[in-house]
């Protein structure tokens, strides 16, 4: 299984949106509502921003939105702010196995 | 409050043996499912495996199937990744997290804070 597919940066300036994909395929993004996606900060632990595609746990800010059409799952990040700048990951989950985005590098300009 | 609290930091040579710990504390281990993940140097995040504590079903990805064993023990609240003979490319920070949601949507609601593993002559 391969990982899925991220861009590898986006940028943004603060008040911005940005969208970030994350590209798989039927057996796993497409197949599924089960995709979630991570902010990670280096030097701390990964945190859920979105999981089921669209649902935000507790806590977190509803500028984070998930999307998802056919075998492609988006985290749009509205009204950016500096504490957005991270690395954020997609993950889907497929029968046996779990499958993770190579990662994108978010810079808030 | 729930926690995942993972063993520190370990400095090993090639060919020697590890196994670091993933304790979990203010919910039953036994309930929720707990995998590994790995972040090489610069890397991205990489699923390795599962457990369910409760009856220690395990599943491996197919990239770390033979190379960790993965392991747990109930009765301490602790799940365990483990390698029999290092190499120096299993240097990485190692995550536990706690798998929630229900069948087929799954998502890791919980982490541990990480241990480093340095492999290196």
């Amino acid at each position: 299984q391969s990982a899925l597919t991220q861009p590898r940066s986006v940028s943004g300036s603060p008040g911005q949106s940005v969208t970030i994909s994350c590209t798989g395929t039927s057996r796993d993004v497409g197949g599924y509502n089960d995709v979630s996606w991570y902010q990670h900060h280096p030097g701390k632990a990964p945190k859920v921003m979105i999981h089921d595609v669209t649902e935000r746990p507790p806590g977190v800010p509803d500028r984070f939105s998930g999307s998802k059409s056919g075998n492609t799952a988006s985290l749009t990040i509205s009204g950016l702010q500096a504490d957005d700048e991270a690395d954020y990951y997609c993950c889907s989950y497929a029968p046996n196995y779990t499958l993770f985005g190579g990662g994108t590098k978010l810079t808030v300009l | 409050e729930v926690q995942l609290v993972q063993s520190g930091a370990e400095v090993k040579k090639p060919g020697e043996s590890l196994k670091i710990s993933c304790k979990g504390s203010g919910y039953r281990l036994t309930s929720y499912w707990i995998g590994w993940v790995r972040q090489m140097p610069g890397q991205g995040l990489e699923w390795m495996g599962s457990i369910y504590p409760y009856d220690s079903d395990t599943r491996y990805s197919p990239s770390f199937q033979g190379q960790v064993t993965i392991s747990a023990d109930k009765s301490i609240s602790t799940a365990y990744l483990q390698w029999s003979s290092l190499k120096a490319s299993d240097t990485a920070m190692y995550y536990c997290a706690r798998r929630s949601g229900s069948y087929p949507a799954y998502y890791f609601d919980y982490w541990g804070q990480g241990t480093l593993v340095t492999v290196s002559s």
